[in-house]
């Protein structure tokens, strides 16, 4: 049963146009989202994260946007470039654990030139 | 430049053998983690350690066992490898900041299980 879904296994985009990945999630407890960004061979890496009491975040070309109420959250990169082409993993957890992070299975951005 | 380390970065072996897959990290972090994935696949905790001497089961079950006598240092050991331990296993430790916790992984292991 999974807890963090990432339903698109892939996504394409243009260099220099916007990039959306999206998650949702189903467990209303999650007080904490965070995106991961893993390399082939490499272990992930942390990108961006948000607070339940927010629903922006933004960190240079990344913001994160949370929809509390559709529990869903969505990643937007812009402008995306060729070096952004990696797997974008969503998680959430409560209470602040990282023992309790869930992972979704991840959505595989390729960024064309 | 990482500051936790995962080896080997690659491994294959032969079914029945014991293999130990290091993982150290000089950050000084109470907590280190070990994951599994498989491609395509979500990352799922197969254990944790709060501290020196804390071993803690994750949520999915792992044939695997691990021990933690230095903070630093968090070796996971599979005592006879079969073909369905074939898969990535992520190393990580994490530290508070702005009263969050964030993960920081090492490379990674590929185990390959003949």
């Amino acid at each position: 049963d999974q807890q963090v879904k990432q339903n698109s296994p892939s996504l394409s985009v243009q260099e220099g146009r916007i990039s959306i990945l999206n998650c949702d999630y189903t467990n209303s407890m999650f007080d904490y989202f965070l995106w991961y960004k893993k390399y082939p061979a490499e272990g992930p890496t942390f990108l961006i994260s948000i607070s339940s009491i927010k629903d922006k975040n933004e960190d240079g070309r990344f913001t994160v946007f949370l929809n509390k109420s559709a529990k869903h959250l969505s990643l937007h990169i812009v402008p995306s470039q060729p070096g952004d082409s990696a797997v974008y993993f969503c998680a959430a957890t409560f209470q602040g654990g990282s023992e309790k992070l869930v992972f979704g299975k991840g959505t595989k951005l390729t960024v064309n030139p | 430049e990482a500051d936790i380390y995962q080896t080997p970065r690659y491994l294959v072996i032969g079914t029945g053998k014991k293999i130990t897959l290091e993982c150290s990290q000089t950050m000084g972090h109470d907590k280190m983690y070990w994951y599994q994935q498989d491609p395509g696949m979500e990352l799922h905790l197969i254990h944790y350690s709060y501290g020196v001497n804390s071993t803690e089961k994750g949520d999915l079950s792992s044939e695997s066992t691990v021990s933690r006598i230095r903070t630093e240092h968090f070796p996971l050991t599979l005592e006879s490898a079969r073909p369905s331990h074939t898969s990535q296993y992520l190393c990580a430790s994490s530290a508070t900041e702005k009263l969050q916790e964030k993960l920081f992984f090492g490379s990674g292991t590929q185990l390959s299980v003949l």
